[in-house]
Protein backbone atom coordinates (compact mmCIF):
# COMPACT_ATOMS: atom_id res chain seq x y z
CA UNK A 1 0.00 0.00 0.00
CA UNK A 2 1.32 3.55 -0.51
CA UNK A 3 0.69 6.69 1.06
CA UNK A 4 1.90 10.36 1.74
CA UNK A 5 2.35 12.22 4.50
CA UNK A 6 2.90 16.49 4.20
CA UNK A 7 3.98 17.54 7.57
CA UNK A 8 2.79 20.89 7.02
CA UNK A 9 -0.79 22.06 6.29
CA UNK A 10 0.61 26.27 5.92
CA UNK A 11 3.90 27.43 5.86
CA UNK A 12 4.14 30.98 5.29
CA UNK A 13 7.60 32.83 3.93
CA UNK A 14 8.74 36.22 3.33
CA UNK A 15 9.17 36.98 -0.03
CA UNK A 16 12.50 36.43 -1.37
CA UNK A 17 13.47 34.02 1.73
CA UNK A 18 13.79 29.63 1.13
CA UNK A 19 10.54 28.03 1.34
CA UNK A 20 10.36 24.65 2.42
CA UNK A 21 7.82 21.91 1.97
CA UNK A 22 8.27 18.75 3.95
CA UNK A 23 6.93 15.27 2.08
CA UNK A 24 7.20 11.48 3.83
CA UNK A 25 6.06 8.04 2.04
CA UNK A 26 5.18 5.27 2.32
CA UNK A 27 5.33 2.40 -0.43
CA UNK A 28 6.55 -1.05 -0.68
CA UNK A 29 7.80 -0.80 -4.04
CA UNK A 30 9.99 1.72 -5.75
CA UNK A 31 7.81 4.77 -5.75
CA UNK A 32 7.10 7.13 -8.30
CA UNK A 33 6.71 10.87 -6.59
CA UNK A 34 5.25 13.82 -8.40
CA UNK A 35 4.76 17.52 -6.54
CA UNK A 36 1.34 19.53 -7.77
CA UNK A 37 1.02 22.92 -7.96
CA UNK A 38 -2.70 24.65 -7.41
CA UNK A 39 -3.47 28.33 -7.72
CA UNK A 40 -6.52 29.37 -6.12
CA UNK A 41 -9.95 28.34 -8.44
CA UNK A 42 -7.51 26.30 -11.21
CA UNK A 43 -6.60 22.91 -11.51
CA UNK A 44 -3.78 20.93 -10.48
CA UNK A 45 -0.06 21.48 -12.52
CA UNK A 46 2.31 19.70 -12.28
CA UNK A 47 6.04 21.29 -10.74
CA UNK A 48 8.36 18.03 -11.06
CA UNK A 49 8.30 14.02 -10.68
CA UNK A 50 10.83 11.58 -9.62
CA UNK A 51 10.45 8.19 -11.71
CA UNK A 52 14.14 6.52 -10.45
CA UNK A 53 16.47 8.48 -12.52
CA UNK A 54 18.44 11.13 -10.51
CA UNK A 55 17.35 11.81 -6.91
CA UNK A 56 17.63 15.60 -7.27
CA UNK A 57 15.07 16.83 -9.21
CA UNK A 58 14.54 20.04 -10.59
CA UNK A 59 10.97 21.48 -11.92
CA UNK A 60 9.52 24.51 -13.13
CA UNK A 61 9.36 28.12 -11.31
CA UNK A 62 12.78 27.27 -9.83
CA UNK A 63 11.85 24.38 -7.56
CA UNK A 64 13.52 21.40 -6.72
CA UNK A 65 13.19 18.36 -4.88
CA UNK A 66 15.44 15.43 -3.34
CA UNK A 67 14.62 11.73 -3.35
CA UNK A 68 15.75 10.56 -0.13
CA UNK A 69 15.11 6.60 -0.14
CA UNK A 70 16.56 6.27 4.03
CA UNK A 71 14.82 8.72 5.10
CA UNK A 72 11.57 7.96 3.03
CA UNK A 73 11.22 12.03 2.32
CA UNK A 74 10.78 14.01 -1.05
CA UNK A 75 10.87 17.38 0.03
CA UNK A 76 10.41 20.59 -1.92
CA UNK A 77 12.40 23.62 -1.93
CA UNK A 78 13.01 26.54 -3.51
CA UNK A 79 15.67 29.31 -3.04
CA UNK A 80 13.60 32.36 -2.88
CA UNK A 81 10.50 32.66 -2.08
CA UNK A 82 8.19 35.03 -5.11
CA UNK A 83 4.63 36.44 -4.12
CA UNK A 84 3.62 34.42 -7.53
CA UNK A 85 4.18 31.10 -5.47
CA UNK A 86 1.64 31.54 -3.11
CA UNK A 87 -0.69 28.50 -3.91
CA UNK A 88 -1.46 24.86 -2.43
CA UNK A 89 1.03 21.95 -2.89
CA UNK A 90 0.05 18.24 -3.32
CA UNK A 91 2.54 15.85 -3.04
CA UNK A 92 1.59 12.53 -4.57
CA UNK A 93 2.78 8.77 -4.84
CA UNK A 94 2.65 6.07 -7.17
CA UNK A 95 3.97 2.31 -7.05
CA UNK A 96 2.61 0.47 -8.97
CA UNK A 97 1.00 0.10 -12.48
CA UNK A 98 -2.66 0.22 -11.11
CA UNK A 99 -3.38 3.69 -12.63
CA UNK A 100 -3.79 5.17 -8.55
CA UNK A 101 -2.33 7.82 -7.41
CA UNK A 102 -1.92 8.33 -3.61
CA UNK A 103 -2.15 12.67 -3.29
CA UNK A 104 -1.31 14.13 0.39
CA UNK A 105 -3.41 17.01 2.00
CA UNK A 106 -1.42 19.90 0.79
CA UNK A 107 0.42 22.49 2.05
CA UNK A 108 -0.96 26.04 1.61
CA UNK A 109 1.90 28.63 0.86
CA UNK A 110 1.49 31.98 1.69
CA UNK A 111 4.35 34.70 0.59
CA UNK A 112 4.56 37.89 2.88
CA UNK A 113 5.55 41.21 1.10
CA UNK B 1 -4.73 24.33 -26.60
CA UNK B 2 -8.05 23.33 -24.78
CA UNK B 3 -6.47 20.76 -22.49
CA UNK B 4 -9.01 19.82 -20.49
CA UNK B 5 -12.42 21.24 -20.19
CA UNK B 6 -14.79 21.03 -17.42
CA UNK B 7 -18.38 22.14 -17.41
CA UNK B 8 -20.48 23.49 -15.54
CA UNK B 9 -17.67 25.11 -13.13
CA UNK B 10 -20.38 26.00 -10.72
CA UNK B 11 -23.60 23.65 -9.56
CA UNK B 12 -25.91 23.74 -6.82
CA UNK B 13 -28.37 20.55 -6.33
CA UNK B 14 -30.96 19.67 -3.92
CA UNK B 15 -30.54 16.36 -2.69
CA UNK B 16 -31.87 13.64 -4.67
CA UNK B 17 -31.57 15.23 -7.94
CA UNK B 18 -29.11 13.47 -10.30
CA UNK B 19 -26.81 15.53 -13.04
CA UNK B 20 -23.92 14.50 -15.11
CA UNK B 21 -20.27 16.62 -14.99
CA UNK B 22 -18.77 16.86 -18.08
CA UNK B 23 -14.87 16.25 -19.14
CA UNK B 24 -13.40 16.65 -22.73
CA UNK B 25 -9.74 16.50 -23.31
CA UNK B 26 -8.58 17.54 -26.95
CA UNK B 27 -4.70 15.99 -26.75
CA UNK B 28 -5.85 12.49 -27.85
CA UNK B 29 -5.11 10.78 -24.33
CA UNK B 30 -5.69 7.49 -23.32
CA UNK B 31 -5.79 7.70 -19.63
CA UNK B 32 -8.83 10.03 -18.08
CA UNK B 33 -10.23 10.57 -14.32
CA UNK B 34 -11.98 11.72 -11.79
CA UNK B 35 -11.38 12.73 -8.80
CA UNK B 36 -12.95 15.10 -5.85
CA UNK B 37 -11.15 17.47 -3.22
CA UNK B 38 -11.85 18.25 -0.19
CA UNK B 39 -10.23 20.70 2.46
CA UNK B 40 -7.75 18.67 4.48
CA UNK B 41 -8.11 15.41 2.71
CA UNK B 42 -6.34 16.08 -0.87
CA UNK B 43 -7.25 14.56 -4.15
CA UNK B 44 -9.40 10.88 -3.87
CA UNK B 45 -9.84 9.24 -6.99
CA UNK B 46 -13.68 8.29 -7.50
CA UNK B 47 -13.63 6.63 -11.71
CA UNK B 48 -10.65 6.36 -14.07
CA UNK B 49 -10.94 4.88 -17.65
CA UNK B 50 -7.68 3.42 -20.07
CA UNK B 51 -9.08 4.02 -23.23
CA UNK B 52 -12.50 3.74 -24.73
CA UNK B 53 -15.07 0.96 -23.50
CA UNK B 54 -12.90 0.70 -20.10
CA UNK B 55 -13.76 2.22 -16.88
CA UNK B 56 -13.20 0.72 -13.52
CA UNK B 57 -13.64 2.37 -9.82
CA UNK B 58 -11.31 4.33 -7.78
CA UNK B 59 -11.14 4.92 -3.59
CA UNK B 60 -14.65 6.04 -3.28
CA UNK B 61 -16.87 5.49 -6.43
CA UNK B 62 -19.89 5.21 -4.90
CA UNK B 63 -22.78 7.04 -5.82
CA UNK B 64 -21.07 8.10 -8.88
CA UNK B 65 -21.56 6.51 -12.05
CA UNK B 66 -18.67 6.91 -15.58
CA UNK B 67 -18.91 5.74 -18.91
CA UNK B 68 -16.05 6.36 -21.96
CA UNK B 69 -17.98 5.99 -25.05
CA UNK B 70 -15.26 7.98 -26.96
CA UNK B 71 -11.21 8.73 -26.14
CA UNK B 72 -12.31 12.53 -25.81
CA UNK B 73 -14.87 12.51 -23.32
CA UNK B 74 -15.16 11.01 -19.89
CA UNK B 75 -18.42 12.40 -18.46
CA UNK B 76 -19.50 11.86 -14.21
CA UNK B 77 -23.36 11.10 -13.45
CA UNK B 78 -24.49 11.66 -9.78
CA UNK B 79 -27.70 9.76 -9.67
CA UNK B 80 -28.75 10.86 -6.82
CA UNK B 81 -27.30 13.79 -5.05
CA UNK B 82 -26.19 14.01 -1.22
CA UNK B 83 -24.73 16.57 0.89
CA UNK B 84 -21.87 14.22 1.25
CA UNK B 85 -21.44 14.95 -2.22
CA UNK B 86 -20.73 18.58 -1.97
CA UNK B 87 -16.83 18.60 -3.30
CA UNK B 88 -14.81 20.17 -6.47
CA UNK B 89 -14.37 17.74 -8.76
CA UNK B 90 -12.00 17.72 -11.06
CA UNK B 91 -11.28 15.45 -14.33
CA UNK B 92 -7.71 14.67 -15.14
CA UNK B 93 -6.12 12.81 -18.46
CA UNK B 94 -2.70 11.43 -19.04
CA UNK B 95 -1.15 9.72 -22.20
CA UNK B 96 1.18 7.42 -20.21
CA UNK B 97 0.59 4.83 -17.10
CA UNK B 98 0.13 7.48 -13.77
CA UNK B 99 2.68 6.07 -12.29
CA UNK B 100 5.37 7.68 -14.58
CA UNK B 101 3.27 10.17 -16.83
CA UNK B 102 2.19 13.92 -15.96
CA UNK B 103 -1.49 14.45 -14.90
CA UNK B 104 -3.22 17.16 -17.30
CA UNK B 105 -5.60 18.96 -14.94
CA UNK B 106 -9.21 20.56 -15.72
CA UNK B 107 -10.22 23.89 -13.51
CA UNK B 108 -12.52 22.06 -11.69
CA UNK B 109 -16.74 21.83 -10.89
CA UNK B 110 -17.61 23.12 -7.74
CA UNK B 111 -21.03 21.15 -6.96
CA UNK B 112 -22.96 21.87 -3.74
CA UNK B 113 -25.71 19.96 -2.74
CA UNK B 114 -28.35 21.09 -0.14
Amino acid sequence: AQSVTQLDSHVSVSEGTPVLLRCNYSSSYSPSLFWYVQHPNKGLQLLLKYTSAATLVKGINGFEAEFKKSETSFHLTKPSAHMSDAAEYFCVVSDSDDYKLSFGAGTTVTVRA
Amino acid sequence: NAGVTQTPKFQVLKTGQSMTLQCAQDMNHEYMSWYRQDPGMGLRLIHYSVGAGITDQGEVPNGYNVSRSTTEDFPLRLLSAAPSQTSVYFCASSTKRTNTGELFFGEGSRLTVL
